[in-house]
């Protein structure tokens, strides 16, 4: 049971343009969403979260959006850079889980000059 | 500054063969511990968390243990390998009481022949 769901498994961009990374979940006790960056051979690394009592959440570049009602989030990279290109993996939490984290499949993105 | 070691970073072993892990959390204090694997393909699944020494949860039946013998070392074991316990393996770290912002290692790629 995919509790967490990134459907694109890749996304392509021009270097400037608009990334979108969207990511689905299902059990509407989350309340806590995160994403996460992986470059190969590396561990991830934080990239930027979310409340489940905001709708919008901006660090520099990178934007996360929330829909509760569609269960539904996404990230926004403005501009694209080549050094986006990463595997970008969505993560969930219920505090009711103690915290641990649920992971989408990742979407690998990449950002051609 | 917190680190987190892993290692060994590339890893091939036969099937029938046993397995350790070992991670190690440098300038935090007491911190909770997880394994996560990343198998081909999929997302990050969470195989097990501790919250202390000697405590250790497993969130799917496998064929793999995990150890905390002391406040910031987690090991990963298993007595006979199979085939499809290869991935890519990570060790990450958590402050304790809302767990979500996990810090990670930089993984062990497991291959099984």
């Amino acid at each position: 049971d995919q509790q967490v769901k990134q459907n694109s498994p890749s996304l392509s961009v021009q270097e400037g343009r608009i990334s979108i990374l969207n990511c689905d979940y299902t059990n509407s006790m989350f309340d806590y969403f995160l994403w996460y960056k992986k470059y190969p051979a590396e561990g991830p690394t934080f990239l930027i979260s979310i409340s489940s009592i905001k709708d919008k959440n901006e660090d520099g570049r990178f934007t996360v959006f929330l829909n509760k009602s569609a269960k539904h989030l996404s990230l926004h990279i403005v501009p694209s850079q080549p050094g986006d290109s990463a595997v970008y993996f969505c993560a969930a939490s219920a505090v009711s889980n103690t915290g641990k984290l649920i992971f989408g499949q990742g979407t690998t993105l990449q950002v051609k000059p | 500054s917190q680190t987190i070691h892993q290692w060994p970073a590339t890893l091939v072993q036969p099937v029938g063969s046993p397995l350790s892990l070992e991670c190690t959390v440098e300038g935090t204090s007491n911190p909770n511990l997880y394994w996560y694997r990343q198998a081909a393909g999929r997302g990050l699944q969470l195989l097990f968390y501790s919250v202390g020494i000697g405590q250790i949860s497993s969130e799917v039946p496998q064929n793999l243990s995990a150890s905390r013998p002391q406040d910031r070392q987690f090991i990963l074991s298993s007595k006979k390998l199979l085939l499809s316990d290869s991935g890519f393996y990570l060790c990450a770290w958590s402050v304790l009481g809302r767990n979500e912002k996990l810090f990670f290692g930089s993984g062990t790629q497991l291959s099984v022949l």
